[in-house]
């Protein structure tokens, strides 16, 4: 089944501790990005990636790392997480072009 | 500057009545369109996409939108309402063909009363 997985579905943690959210998907997708969603302010992009090892910033990448070291995998990594990153975190990709994007099912985090 | 509008943060409206759901936007390219639904505690799913050509686009579970250039709109309907359509409805816009950025609208919560 064509799809975007991510880990963990939920996570809570501590105030700086080091976390990373995987995101892979299974369609050989270029594009690949993340999002966070917060109530009333929709879908704001965090980072996103054209291909392997292209990444560039989206709307909100303070606080956040990525990297695409392979097509396939596109970590999120939070160095030292706070509160106001608590938030619900999604992963799409897409194929050059005209596509749709497919997203994942999100990881809810919270930061203590 | 903000890319896409949606007005309205929540919409009501009675079991087997017309949706109507607003999505303004400004680009200074062709804009390439998306209406994206997201059921509680999942992720987001693509109900349909105007890129080029036919500017009414039909997507899945009854939904079309109708891209107006001259208005910059491209608002959501139905027109009978489901129980099953509530949910949170979002308009995404892409710059042109190009990859790259998705801008999101804040979202249109749809509630349908029996």
């Amino acid at each position: 089944e064509a799809q975007v997985t991510q880990n963990p579905r939920y996570l809570i943690t501590v105030t700086g501790k080091k976390l990373t959210v995987t995101c892979s998907q299974n369609m050989n997708h270029e594009y690949m990005s993340w999002y966070r969603q917060d109530p009333g302010l929709g879908l704001r992009q965090i980072y996103y990636s054209m291909n392997v090892e292209v990444t560039d910033k989206g709307d909100v990448p303070e606080g956040y790392k990525v990297s695409r070291k392979e097509k396939r995998n596109f970590p999120l990594i939070l160095e030292s997480p706070s509160p106001n990153q608590t938030s619900l975190y999604f992963c799409a990709s897409s194929f050059q072009g005209d596509y749709g994007y497919t997203f994942g099912s999100g990881t809810r985090l919270t930061v203590v | 500057a903000q890319s896409v509008t949606q007005l309205g943060s929540h919409v009501s409206v009675s079991e087997g009545a017309l949706v109507l759901l607003r999505c303004n936007y400004s680009s200074s390219v062709p804009p390439y369109l998306f209406w994206y639904v997201q059921y509680p505690n999942q992720g987001l799913q693509l109900l349909l996409k105007y890129t080029t050509g036919a500017t009414l686009v039909k997507g899945i579970n009854g939904f079309e939108a109708e891209f107006k250039k001259s208005e910059t709109s491209f608002h959501l309907t139905k027109p009978s309402a489901h129980m099953s359509d509530a949910a949170e409805y979002f308009c995404a816009l892409k710059r042109g063909s190009t990859l790259g950025r998705l801008y999101f609208g804040r979202g249109t919560q749809l509630t349908v009363w029996p």
